[in-house]
C-alpha cells in the first residue's frame, strides 16, 4: 500500500498562473485534509472533506479550491497563484473516529514568483 | 478558536539525556490526543497516542492531565535518531472529530 500520495512533489509558479495539487489514498479512509506549513506558523487546515463529494472550509481557505469526486482523491486548485502562497503543501487522511492514526503525504513544495 | 500551545524549543540536549515536553489545549472537550513527530523537510507520523491512564512506548511516555488541560511527553536515554520536531495534536469530541488541532511543534535536538 502506498498510504497517501500527492503529485507533483516540487512546483514553480508565476503570481497569476494556476495549478492543481493531486492527493490520493489507497486506503478507504472517509476524511481527507489540505494543510500548509510555514515557518513558525505550524499546520494549518485549508480544507477537508469527511465524505466523497463533500468538502469544507479550515482555517485558511482563501484563494483555494477543492473537489472530492471520488473517494480516493482529493484534489486542491489554485486560481491565481499569489507569492503569499508559497508554502509546504500536505494532504493528510484519516479514519472516523475518535483515535484513528491521520497518515500525511509526502508534501509539495510550492513557490510563486 | 481552539489553541494547542507548545514552548517551540528549540531542546538542545545531549545523548542519554531525559527530556520532558508539555502542551496546553484550551478546549476543555477535547476528545483525542496524540504526539506526532515531523523530521527535517517530512511529513508528520504519529508517534503515539496519549490516553487518559497514560501510556508508555519504549522509551517514550505520554501523560494527560484532563483537569489541567495538558499533555506530556517524556524521551528517556535520548538518541541522536530522536532529533526531531514534536508535534501536539487535539480532536475535538463529537461533531468537531474529523477535524485535528496541531500545536506548532517542539524542536528537539539530540547533540553526541
Amino acid at each position: 500500500n502506498a498510504g497517501v500520495t500527492q503529485t507533483p512533489k516540487f512546483r514553480v509558479l508565476k503570481t497569476g498562473q494556476s495549478m492543481t495539487l493531486l492527493c490520493a489514498q489507497d486506503m478507504n479512509h472517509e476524511y481527507m485534509y489540505w494543510y500548509r506549513q510555514d515557518p513558525g506558523m505550524g499546520l494549518r487546515l485549508i480544507h477537508y472533506s469527511v465524505g466523497e463529494g463533500t468538502t469544507a472550509k479550515g482555517e485558511v481557505p482563501d484563494g483555494y479550491n477543492v473537489s472530492r469526486l471520488k473517494k480516493q482523491n482529493f484534489l486542491l486548485g489554485l486560481e491565481s497563484a499569489a507569492p503569499s502562497q508559497t508554502s509546504v503543501y500536505f494532504c493528510a487522511a484519516r479514519e472516523s473516529g475518535g483515535y484513528n492514526e491521520q497518515f500525511f503525504g509526502p508534501g509539495t513544495r510550492l513557490t510563486v514568483l | 478558536r481552539k489553541e494547542v500551545e507548545q514552548d517551540p524549543g528549540p531542546f538542545n540536549v545531549p545523548e542519554g539525556a531525559t527530556v520532558a515536553f508539555n502542551c496546553t489545549y484550551s478546549n476543555s472537550a477535547s476528545q483525542s490526543f496524540f504526539w506526532y513527530r515531523q523530521d527535517c523537510r517530512k511529513e508528520p507520523k504519529l508517534l503515539m497516542s496519549v490516553y487518559s491512564s497514560g501510556n508508555e512506548d519504549g522509551r517514550f511516555t505520554a501523560q494527560l492531565n484532563r483537569a489541567s488541560q495538558y499533555i506530556s511527553l517524556l524521551i528517556r536515554d535520548s538518541k541522536l535518531s530522536d532529533s526531531a520536531t514534536y508535534l501536539c495534536v487535539v480532536t475535538e469530541s463529537g461533531a468537531g472529530s474529523y477535524q485535528l488541532t496541531f500545536g506548532k511543534g517542539t524542536k528537539l535536538s539530540v547533540i553526541p
